[in-house]
């Protein structure tokens, strides 16, 4: 089945103690990126990658940190996490770039203590 | 940060009615507007990805159109369904930064 997985769904952790959010597609997907959905804001862009090794800044890159050394994989790092990253964050990825469709992530909840 | 703005914010009605939404993006560097339906707790999906100046795109009762030179896509729902009940999304894609912008959204209640 055609799906983005992201993991874990739900972390609760405190201030400071560095994570990651897996993300992985099995599409062979060129375009992949990061989200962040917080109330009244809508849906931010993080970072995207256009293909392997090819990252780049979304709109609200501070404090994220992504890799993109295998197609399928992107993930996300907080280095050290603040209460202003608790939100939903979900990965997407699309063929290639803006003229294909986005496919979700079910979302991963972080909440940061 | 590029400016997407989604109209009406919310909107209530009933089965049956017909109702459309607007979305305004930036009438410069257009490469692509994007339309998403999201449900509450599920994750959003594609309705339709349109690219062209007057493009006109259908998926059964859902449908929309697109003026590039203005910088608006309007989303149309003819006969709404309970089921259409849903928040939706347009976003743009730069043809100068690959970045997608999304609107924050028109979120829709059909009731009986």
């Amino acid at each position: 089945e055609a799906q983005v997985t992201q993991n874990p769904r739900y972390l609760i952790t405190v201030t400071g103690k560095k994570l990651t959010v897996t993300c992985s597609q099995n599409m062979n997907h060129e375009y992949m990126s990061w989200y962040r959905q917080d109330p009244g804001l809508g849906l931010r862009q993080i970072y995207y990658s256009m293909n392997v090794e090819v990252t780049d800044k979304g709109d609200v890159p501070e404090g994220y940190k992504v890799s993109r050394k295998e197609k399928r994989n992107f993930p996300l790092i907080l280095e050290s996490p603040s209460p202003n990253q608790t939100s939903l964050y979900f990965c997407a990825s699309s063929l290639r770039g803006g003229r294909q469709p986005q496919h979700f992530g079910d979302g991963t909840r972080l909440s940061i203590l | 940060i590029l400016n997407v703005e989604q109209s009406p914010q919310s909107l209530h009605v009933q089965e049956g009615d017909s109702t459309n939404f607007t979305c305004s993006f930036p009438s410069s560097n257009f490469y692509a507007l994007h339309w998403y339906r999201w449900e509450t707790a599920k994750s959003p999906e594609a309705l339709f990805v349109m690219t062209l100046n007057g493009d006109e795109k259908k998926k059964g009762r859902i449908s929309a159109t697109l003026n590039t030179k203005e910088g608006y896509s309007y989303l149309y729902i003819k006969g709404s369904q309970p089921e259409d009940s849903a928040t939706y999304l347009c976003a743009f894609f730069s043809g100068t930064a690959s970045k997608l912008t999304f609107g924050t959204g028109t979120r829709l209640q059909v009731t009986l």
